[in-house]
């Protein structure tokens, strides 16, 4: 079966600082990948998706980056954390037929 | 474009009442239609999903929901709830044929009281 998993589970950084996020999949090959933010009280906001190593499309203009080194990698970065940034970050996999998302645990951030 | 609109943003309910969550979508071509469950602090579960066929889908947890292609609808429904219910539910489209994309409800609070 497969399993997603993201670390760190929760994160305190201070403003200014760099991030990184990572996000692995287990149990399947050639997944799509995908970033969310959900800030408090709000929906899912989808922030980077891929369809494969090296592709990245970005959802929305901020200071965060992705990068896919691996098929089942995908990481989730920041070289300045900005007050905005905070979160909860989730990752999810679906598979190549464009069907359903699985999600993992999530990551929650706070910048201070 | 496609949208997803969650009509109640908060439910509350008693215990063993039913439920309903409304959702609804639009889209100029035929979508896939998911419902996804979060507990607190934790990621999105996925409930149950529509993909063709019966347009009654059942799910986990006793969940159901019906799509109706008329009304552009896609309700989720419980017959009798439990505490266990309380969480925020997640109402999501995707273009069939089109974008690896889910196109996300702003999300329905749950809350259900002893």
């Amino acid at each position: 079966s497969q399993t997603i998993h993201q670390w760190p589970a929760t994160l305190v950084q201070p403003v200014g600082s760099p991030l990184s996020l990572e996000c692995t999949v287990e149990g399947t090959s050639n997944p799509n990948l995908y970033w969310y933010r959900q800030a408090a009280g709000r929906g899912l906001q989808l922030l980077f998706y891929s369809v494969g190593i090296g592709q990245i499309s970005s959802e929305v203009p901020q200071n965060l980056s992705a990068s896919r080194p691996q098929d089942r990698q995908f990481i989730l970065s920041s070289k300045k954390l900005l007050l905005s940034d905070s979160g909860f970050y989730l990752c999810a996999w679906g598979p190549g037929t464009k069907y359903e998302q699985y999600f993992g645990p999530g990551t929650r951030l706070t910048v201070t | 474009a496609q949208s997803v609109t969650q009509l109640d943003s908060q439910v509350p309910v008693f215990e063993e009442a039913p439920v309903e969550l409304r959702c609804n979508y639009s889209s100029s071509v035929s979508v896939y239609l998911f419902w996804y469950v979060q507990y607190p602090n934790q990621g999105l579960q996925l409930l149950l999903k529509y993909l063709s066929g019966s347009t009654l889908v059942k799910g986990i947890n006793g969940f159901e929901a019906e799509f109706n292609k008329s009304q552009t609808s896609f309700h989720l429904r419980k017959p009798s709830v439990h505490i266990s219910d309380t969480a925020e539910y997640f109402c999501a489209s995707q273009t069939q044929g089109g974008s690896e994309k889910l196109v996300f409800g702003k999300g329905t609070k749950l809350t259900v009281n002893p």
